[in-house]
């Protein structure tokens, strides 16, 4: 069965520090790629998306993406981390089946001042 | 630009009591509409999607109904609330036939007491 699994449930990382969260999806072939954040309390933003092409994808926020085939991975990156980042962060694939979007469980970024 | 409205953004509603949320999608016409909910702690559950007026799939068996009156406007119902309904609900829209990512509502808070 197609999955999406987010290893970590929660990260706690220090302001200023880089970051990398893990995704990686289960599936025959390459999906579409996404990666979403929540703020607590709120709906949730599309940060980047990987369709083909370029496997380091830049999205808002200063985050980016890298694509790796091999690893079926889409590990989510930032150099250098703002408190304004604690959120969850989801990964989210579309299979060329259909269209609907199958979620990771999402993790939990924590800021340590 | 396209923008997503849901209200009421909290609710509070005792057990067997009615529910209705609502959500309107501006901007676009004849978009994917998706329900989605989160547990406390949890991740992403889809409960039902569109892909057209009176055109609703339901993923989840569940206390809840869809509908879909007019072409921008998605509406979660229940008849009889149950303490299990409590939760984040999220509507989301997806451009039909175009890209595969979602955009997101703010989310309504429902707490069934």
């Amino acid at each position: 069965a197609q999955s999406v699994t987010q290893p970590d449930i929660h990260i706690t990382v220090s302001e200023g520090a880089s970051l990398e969260l893990r995704c990686n999806y289960s599936y025959g072939a390459t999906p579409y790629l996404f990666w979403y954040v929540q703020s607590p309390g709120q709906g949730l933003q599309l940060l980047l998306k990987y369709f083909s092409g370029d496997t380091l994808v830049q999205g808002i926020k200063g985050f980016e993406a890298e694509f790796k085939r091999s690893q079926s991975s889409f590990n989510l990156r930032k150099p250098s981390v703002h408190w304004s980042d604690a959120a969850e962060y989801f990964c989210a694939v579309v299979p060329y089946s259909n269209y609907q979007l199958i979620w990771g469980a999402g993790t939990k970024l924590i800021i340590k001042p | 630009s396209q923008t997503i409205h849901q209200w009421p953004a909290t609710l509070v509603q005792p057990v067997g009591s009615p529910l209705s949320l609502e959500c309107t999608v501006e901007g676009t016409s004849n978009p994917n509409l998706y329900w989605y909910r989160q547990a406390a702690g949890r991740g992403l559950q889809l409960l039902f999607y569109s892909i057209g007026i009176d055109q609703i799939s339901s993923e989840v068996p569940q206390n809840l109904s869809a509908s879909r009156p007019q072409d921008r406007q998605f509406i979660l119902s229940s008849k009889k609330l149950l303490l299990s309904d409590s939760g984040f609900y999220l509507c989301a829209w997806r451009q039909n036939d175009r890209a595969y990512e979602q955009y997101f509502g703010p989310g309504t808070r429902l707490t069934v007491t």
